[in-house]
């Protein structure tokens, strides 16, 4: 099977800007869940959707947000974006609830 | 306080040794744990999942869980260079919210 893919692998924008990054799952893995990698915060979670339903949500404010379409596939939007936000975007996919999470390549985004 | 502690290393080892490295946490309510391999500019790489206290072997590496201590490990059998990344400790209650440690960075010298 194909693990999960990511795109952009890489992105630049600016302050203010919004961005938009997109993750297509394992075939069969229904829970898609995203991480921001920071090297002063670590690996912190962001949010969980399973068929198209947003199940779980990290402390982080209503600028991150994300939408799962019918083919599993996900995207995050982050608007007015700001230095703070440089950091890898990791997504992972999961058969279902309570099981493994396996971890895409990352979108490498940098605030300028 | 952090909900999970991971020395940060670097943690330095010839090659061949056993590497060992460990968690603490503070949620009891934690109940699946998982031992990721991260290399630099990569996304990090599932390497041991677990649910019960215990051991858990796979190939070179060892897992174990004491859920009584809040004491998770992971040991790594005749390490070789190829093993230098940072291992990341992951953990959640139900449901997909992983929390995870800080990684620690391992280096196997040859």
């Amino acid at each position: 099977k194909a693990g999960v893919t990511q795109t952009p692998r890489y992105l630049i924008k600016t302050r203010g800007q919004q961005v938009t990054l997109s993750c297509s799952p394992i075939s069969g893995h229904r829970s898609v869940s995203w991480y921001q990698q920071t090297p002063g915060q670590g690996l912190q979670f962001l949010f969980e959707y399973f068929s198209e339903t947003q199940r779980n949500k990290g402390n982080f404010p209503g600028r991150f947000s994300g939408r799962q379409f019918s083919n599993s596939r996900s995207e995050m939007n982050v608007s007015t974006l700001e230095l703070g936000d440089s950091a890898l975007y990791l997504c992972a996919s999961s058969p279902g609830r309570d099981s493994p999470q396996f971890f895409g390549p990352g979108t490498r985004l940098t605030v300028l | 306080q952090k909900e999970v502690e991971q020395d940060p290393g670097p943690l330095s080892v010839p090659e061949g040794a056993i590497v060992s490295l460990n968690c603490t946490y503070s949620n009891s309510a934690f109940q699946y744990f998982m031992w990721y391999r991260q290399y630099s500019r990569k996304g990090p790489e599932l390497l041991m999942y677990t649910y019960s206290s215990g051991n858990k072997e796979d190939g070179r590496f060892t897992a174990q869980v004491d859920k009584s201590s809040k004491y998770i490990s992971l040991f790594i059998r005749d390490s070789q260079p190829s093993d230098s990344a940072t291992y990341l400790c992951a953990m959640n209650a139900a449901g997909n919210k992983l929390t995870f440690g800080g990684g620690t960075r391992v280096l196997v010298k040859p």
